[in-house]
């Protein structure tokens, strides 16, 4: 079955380290996104890409980075200037030829100990 | 950029009655497209209803309707015969027709509306 795959689901990062958070899709989607989730927040656009070896930064990008090498594949980068990381991270994927057509991961829990 | 504003951060509604989560959005285009998500506790995305704002009939899927004012810019969800799997945070979100605008295609999300069911 095709959709988006996230890992891993729980993260624990110490200060100072980058981690790296993985997003796989086998839709064949044009687009991909990645959203910050926070309480009482909703969900904030982080980094977006529209085609392969593109991407722009969406509303929250500071501290972050992304990559996107392959179709299928949108990594995200937490540097350690992210000031505030712990949060919930949503990736989701699009087709530019149907606009209803989003999906979403299952996300993952990045936590700083 | 367009902004989406969600002015009820909790709902309560008794099982089978019905109730209404609001959502009113900023955007100088004229064509877009809005869409109601809701969110369980697992936490996955699950679209309930969408909305292309050049259609004047308002989306309908099963227990879930909308309102769609295009003039007020407003989109409330109507769910009819509430059900305790109902309980979950709702988000309204905004999609620009226009590859070239501020966030591509990205989804621009409110802040959500915690929805209780109570039996």
């Amino acid at each position: 079955d095709g959709g988006i795959t996230q890992s891993p689901k729980y993260l624990f990062r110490k200060e100072g380290q980058n981690v790296t958070l993985s997003c796989e899709q086998n839709l064949n989607h044009d687009a991909m996104y990645w959203y910050r989730q926070d309480p009482g927040q909703g969900l904030r656009l982080i980094y977006y890409s529209q085609i392969v070896n593109d991407f722009q930064k969406g509303d929250i990008a500071e501290g972050y980075s992304v990559s996107r090498e392959k179709k299928e594949s949108f990594p995200l980068t937490v540097t350690s200037a992210q000031k505030n990381p712990t949060a919930f991270y949503l990736c989701a994927s699009s087709s530019h030829g149907t606009p209803g057509g989003y999906t979403f991961g299952s996300g993952t829990r990045l936590t700083v100990v | 950029a367009q902004t989406v504003t969600q002015s009820q951060p909790e709902m309560s509604v008794q099982e089978a009655e019905t109730v209404t989560l609001s959502c009113t959005y900023d955007t100088s285009e004229s064509d877009y497209y809005l869409f109601w998500y809701k969110q369980p506790p697992s936490r996955q995305m699950i679209l309930v209803i969408r909305q292309e704002a050049y259609k004047q009939q308002n989306a309908t899927e099963n227990r879930f309707s909308v309102n769609f004012q295009k003039a007020a810019k407003s989109f409330s969800l109507k769910i009819s015969d509430s059900q305790l799997g109902d309980a979950a945070m709702y988000f309204c979100a905004y999609r620009s027709l226009l590859r070239s605008n501020r966030s591509g295609y990205a989804l621009n999300f409110g802040k959500g509306t915690s929805l209780l069911v109570t039996p």
